[in-house]
């Protein structure tokens, strides 16, 4: 069945580096694939989505872009700030499950000034 | 904006005891989920509910029951906690056509002694 693989972190960056948060997936077909964010005692929140291959998603200076010769699903931000200290979960849905996710591990990014 | 809230931040339970977790959204939601999130682990899906008095199985519902009696509320149950249950338990709620846009809760931190 459908499967997605984050690098591990903790990933620790200074304030404006370049950001990258690797993701890899195993699917039957090609499937939408999410980026999710959980900041600090929050809940998860919806990052970002690409809904078909060569997709690229965007929102507040992050990107991925679904490349199936790859198929990677990699999260990029040009200049990281201290607010975007999170946890950062890549997510498909199941094979035939069109209402449910799965999600990956989970990678801690820690941004400091 | 869209709200999930859940009962409780914090609960500290001892083993062996009934523990209810709720879940209430504000946006007419048909889905709702309930998670638990572990280190490493990514979060994993306990029980899918689909309509009110609807359920069904997720990857892990071994020791915990679900309840839908009204749309907006999803009840999770620890029939009977035990230490290995110890864990964040995240709700999450969506509409069935916007397709892995889910809205996620804060989260309940579970500690059973």
């Amino acid at each position: 069945g459908n499967s997605v693989t984050q690098m591990e972190g903790p990933v620790t960056l200074s304030e404006e580096a370049f950001l990258t948060i690797n993701c890899t997936y195993t699917a039957t077909g090609y499937p939408s694939l999410f980026w999710y964010v959980q900041y600090p005692g929050e809940g998860l929140q919806l990052l970002l989505k690409a809904t078909k291959a060569d997709d690229k998603g965007s929102n507040k200076g992050f990107e991925a872009t679904y490349r199936k010769e790859t198929t990677s699903f990699h999260l990029e931000k040009g200049s990281v700030q201290v607010s975007d200290s999170a946890v950062y979960f890549c997510a498909l849905p199941p094979t035939g499950g069109y209402n449910k996710l799965i999600f990956g591990a989970g990678t801690r990014l820690a941004v400091h000034p | 904006d869209v709200k999930v809230t859940q009962s409780s931040r914090y609960l500290v339970k001892r083993t062996g005891e009934k523990v209810f977790l709720e879940c209430v959204q504000d946006m007419d939601h048909e889905n709702m989920f309930w998670y638990r999130q572990d280190p490493g682990l990514g979060l994993r899906l306990i029980y899918f509910s689909y309509d009110v008095k609807m359920k069904e199985k997720g990857d892990i519902p071994e020791g915990y029951s679900v309840s839908r009696e009204k749309k907006e509320r999803f009840s999770l149950i620890l029939e009977s906690a035990s230490t290995n249950q110890t864990s964040m338990y995240l709700c999450a709620s969506s509409f069935p056509e916007e397709l892995g846009e889910q809205y996620f809760g804060p989260g309940t931190r579970l500690t059973v002694t």
